[in-house]
């Protein structure tokens, strides 16, 4: 059974440009998480999806970024004429829909601004 | 803040030692996990301890859950150079399965061998 996917492992842009980073679930799982990590920091919750909802952006920035995940294909994370600040690693994790279940993470994306 | 808290920061030990890191929260939970991420990786799941237990064994880590004193506690029992890592704790405060992890800031553990 593959783990959560997330691609690219790494992105370099420019600021001003849009960052876009994808993440697959483990099979059969409809929760969906992403997460920032700033260097020497723990993780910080993002948004948590379900397919075709969001159920709780209560840690994402409301300019410039935005989440999604479709009744096909991964879930995205989409960052809007990205400025320095938003370099970090970018965590995303899935778990199933029953209760006191451990998430499952991907090995992240490293976003780099220039 | 919900926010777990990791104690200490930073640990160095020799191989065969056992390391203990602390985790401290301020809310009531539905359960605490840890998580070990290695320098560049991911966060790979150990123990889920459910608020109504007390205590959780698996391999060499033990977890100790106390909602009294809103405090758990990660054993790591005769220490090898490959757990070097950074290990967190989370809890998972909300009442239904699907719901935020809040991390704390992690303990930076160096076995040396």
């Amino acid at each position: 059974n593959a783990g959560v996917m997330q691609n690219p492992r790494h992105l370099v842009r420019r600021r001003g440009q849009e960052a876009r980073l994808r993440c697959s679930p483990v099979k059969g799982h409809s929760h969906v998480y992403w997460y920032r990590q700033l260097p020497e920091e723990g993780l910080k919750f993002m948004v948590y999806l379900q397919k075709e909802n969001i159920i709780d952006e209560s840690g994402m920035p409301k300019e410039r970024f935005s989440a999604e995940f479709p009744k096909e294909g991964p879930s995205i994370l989409r960052i809007q004429q990205v400025v320095r600040g938003d370099s970090a690693a970018y965590f995303c994790a899935s778990s199933p829909a029953v209760n006191n279940q451990p998430q499952h993470f991907g090995d992240g994306t490293r976003l780099s601004i220039l | 803040s919900q926010q777990g808290e990791e104690d200490p920061q930073a640990l160095s030990i020799q191989e065969g030692e056992n390391a203990t890191m602390n985790c401290s929260y301020k809310t009531s939970i539905n359960n605490l996990q840890w998580y070990r991420q290695n320098s560049g990786r991911g966060l790979v799941h150990l123990i889920l301890i459910r608020s109504n237990e007390r205590e959780k064994h698996s391999g060499r880590l033990r977890v100790t859950l106390d909602t009294s004193k809103k405090s758990s506690s990660l054993l790591i029992t005769a220490s090898r150079a490959a757990d070097t890592a950074s290990y967190f704790c989370a809890i998972h405060a909300g009442e239904t399965s699907g719901s935020r992890l809040t991390f704390g800031e992690g303990t930076q553990l160096t076995v040396n061998p």
